[in-house]
């Protein structure tokens, strides 16, 4: 099973808003509704941003948001802020026959 | 508060075995189903391995079918994962992830802090 697709680097000056794509395949990101976004600060563990494409777990700020359309994942970061600078992967849950969880190469977002 | 920690890293040899152990405190460990994700140093998140609450349901990546084995015990609180065959390219830091629920497409809500393997002569 091959990693999902996400964008080497994106960035962004306070305040903008920001979009990371993370393309699948109809075996994982096509075929459920179990994306999910995590963030990694360096040094630090992952931490859930959004699960089942769209929902927020609490804590979460509202700034954070989550699509999905056909393969294609994505995680939106509106308002940016300079503490949003960090590692961004993507996650799905899949049924392959020996794979059960696929993440993405992961994204380093910058705050310019 | 609830807490995952992570033990059992350390330096061992290509075609050696290790085992890791998570403990879990603060919340019902039976509830909830557990996975391994690991990072290569500089690199991205690999998901590993994964077990559902009650053990029935086990899943690994391909790069780890028939060398890795996870395991669970309830009553300890416990995950754990046997590493045998160990190369090079199992070298990273292994994180502990619990699943937001039972079902195996639930995703990761805690994580540890890691436990760094490093497989080397």
């Amino acid at each position: 099973q091959s990693a999902l697709t996400q964008p080497a680097s994106v960035s962004g000056s306070p305040g903008q808003s920001i979009t990371i794509s993370c393309t699948g395949t109809s075996s994982d990101v096509g075929g459920y509704n179990y994306v999910s976004w995590y963030q990694q600060h360096p040094g630090k563990a992952p931490k859930l941003m959004i699960y089942d494409v769209s929902n927020r777990p609490s804590g979460v700020s509202n700034r954070f948001s989550g699509s999905k359309s056909g393969n294609t994942a994505s995680l939106t970061i509106s308002g940016l802020q300079a503490e949003d600078e960090a590692d961004y992967y993507c996650s799905s849950y899949t049924s392959s026959s020996t794979l059960d969880w696929v993440f993405g190469g992961g994204t380093k977002l910058t705050v310019l | 508060e609830v807490q995952l920690v992570e033990s059992g890293g350390g330096l061992v040899q290509p075609g050696r075995s290790l085992r890791l152990s998570c403990a879990a405190s603060g919340f019902t460990f039976d509830d909830y189903a557990m996975h391994w994700v690991r990072q290569a140093p500089g690199k991205g998140l690999e998901w590993v391995s994964g077990i559902s609450w009650n053990s029935g349901s086990i899943g690994y990546a391909d790069s780890v079918k028939g060398r890795f084995t996870i395991s669970r015990d309830n009553a300890k609180n416990s995950l754990y994962l046997q590493m045998n065959s160990l190369r090079a390219e199992d070298t990273a830091l292994y994180y502990c992830a619990k699943g937001r629920g039972i079902h195996p497409h639930d995703a990761f809500d805690i994580w540890g802090q890691g436990t760094m393997v490093t497989v080397s002569s």
